[in-house]
């Protein structure tokens, strides 16, 4: 079975610096999927990215990259010029690749929640 | 397009009592699943359904029924409920397009849930 750990349950970053998330997930599994989710206090579950195993470059959407780590198994999540709005929860999640066969469940991690201070 | 739609948002319970929570998605999405969320343990999957007619157990299903009668709803029911269902509940669907990629969960707004 697969297992994702997330190792920081709360952290905290000035506004307009740099934080980074850090995931470690545990899988046999040679081709799957990584996702970042943000959960603000709206309870609304965003993708914020997402990452394809067999794809060596990291993704990127805007201010959010991703160090992806295969042989380690760590798939690090990095916000640039941190914003009052990317307070919130973030959750890491795993998901295993369709030829696997069933259903493609998503594992998720329990959660960073972020401050960004003003 | 209203993508997933929960309810209700919010619903408080008396222990032994049943009800109902209701998901609905309009874009003929083959995937549905029930997840609850509490505080430490992030996202856990209660049941799931890869197509009108078939339903499975995800992690932790005790306590809980689903069904699957049409591609676009997929209820969650608790037959006696019990204040270790006290939680946040999310419905989720998703596809995998010809292409083969994987696509990513499309959630509903959750429904808090208290039971006293």
């Amino acid at each position: 079975a697969q297992t994702v750990t997330q190792s920081q349950p709360e952290m905290s970053v000035q506004e307009a610096e740099t934080v980074t998330l850090s995931c470690t997930y545990d899988t046999s599994e040679n081709n799957y999927y990584l996702f970042w989710y943000k959960q603000p206090p709206s309870r609304q579950m965003i993708l914020v990215i997402r990452q394809e195993a067999y794809k060596q470059q990291n993704a990127t959407e805007n201010r959010f990259s991703v160090n992806f780590q295969k042989a380690a198994k760590s798939f690090s999540l990095k916000i640039s010029d941190s914003q009052l709005g990317d307070t919130a929860m973030y959750f890491c999640a795993f998901m295993k690749p369709l030829y696997s066969g069933g259903y493609q469940k998503v594992t998720f991690g329990t959660g960073t929640k972020l401050q960004v201070i003003p | 397009n209203a993508g997933v739609t929960q309810t209700p948002k919010f619903q408080v319970l008396k222990t032994g009592q049943s009800m109902t929570l209701q998901c609905a998605q309009d874009m003929n999405h083959e995937y549905m699943s029930w997840y609850r969320q509490d505080p430490g343990m992030g996202l856990r999957l209660i049941h799931y359904s890869v197509g009108a007619g078939i339903t499975d157990q995800g992690e932790v299903p005790n306590g809980y029924n689903v069904s699957r009668s049409t591609t676009e709803d997929f209820p969650l029911r608790l037959l006696s409920a019990a204040p270790s269902q006290t939680s946040v509940y999310f419905c989720a669907s998703s596809y995998s397009p010809p292409t083969g990629s994987v696509e990513k969960l499309f959630f509903g707004s959750g429904t808090q849930l208290s039971v006293l």
